[in-house]
């Protein structure tokens, strides 16, 4: 069964360190990968998306993720964490044929300490 | 500006109640979802629709129903079925495929979500 799994429910990071938050799926066929996050009592935004090409993905407000075929995850980045970045972040992989969607990973907190 | 909003933000239901959370678009879009949150589960889908006048059990619909009478609007309600209503509840939408066929390319849009509780 299609699944994706987030390692790390809740990570803390100083502000300005490097933020990698995993992402692990499984899924046989050509994924497509999707990192949305979500401000506490809000609804998701998209960070970034993966459906073919460049295995680099850039994302908004800095974020990237590249998607490894062989180790089937698609780790999220940051090379610098502000303040604002505290958030919940979820992974999710949207299934091929039939209708649009989308499984969730369950999520992982970010605390960033100033 | 464009986007998907929904009402109330937060809602109390009494034991038996039926309650009805509204979820709007002027995205356009023609695909409408419903998910329920719970902390420590990520996102799980209710009901989805692809088109108007149609929609689709999710992966956990019993206790909920909804309709599709306009491209924009997409309302959830909690029966008095669903035993465990208490959660975090969000609508999102997308644009479709060709001739009406969904594609995972197309990103879901999210609402601001509606908080349930049961008192």
């Amino acid at each position: 069964a299609q699944s994706v799994t987030q390692p790390d429910i809740h990570i803390t990071v100083s502000e300005g360190a490097s933020l990698e938050l995993r992402c692990n799926y499984s899924y046989g066929a050509t994924p497509y990968l999707f990192w949305y996050v979500q401000s506490p009592g809000q609804g998701l935004q998209l960070l970034l998306k993966y459906f073919s090409g460049d295995t680099l993905v850039q994302g908004i407000k800095g974020f990237e993720a590249e998607f490894k075929r062989s180790q089937s995850s698609f780790n999220l980045r940051k090379p610098s964490v502000h303040w604002s970045d505290a958030a919940e972040y979820f992974c999710a992989v949207g299934l091929s044929g039939g209708y649009n969607k989308l499984i969730f990973g369950a999520g992982t907190r970010l605390a960033v300490h100033p | 500006d464009g986007g998907i909003t929904q009402s109330p933000k937060y809602l109390f239901r009494k034991e038996g109640q039926n309650v009805t959370l509204s979820c709007e678009q002027n995205l356009n879009h023609d695909a409408m979802y419903w998910y329920r949150q719970d902390p420590g589960q990520g996102l799980r889908l209710i009901y989805y629709s692809q088109i108007v006048n149609d929609f689709q059990k999710g992966d956990i619909a019993e206790g909920y129903s909804v309709s599709r009478e306009k491209k924009e609007s997409f309302p959830l309600t909690v029966t008095s079925a669903q035993k465990n209503p208490t959660a975090f509840y969000l609508c999102a939408s997308s644009r479709s495929g060709l001739a009406g066929e969904l594609t995972t390319h197309n990103e879901q849009f999210f609402g601001p979500g509606t908080r349930l509780t049961v008192l």
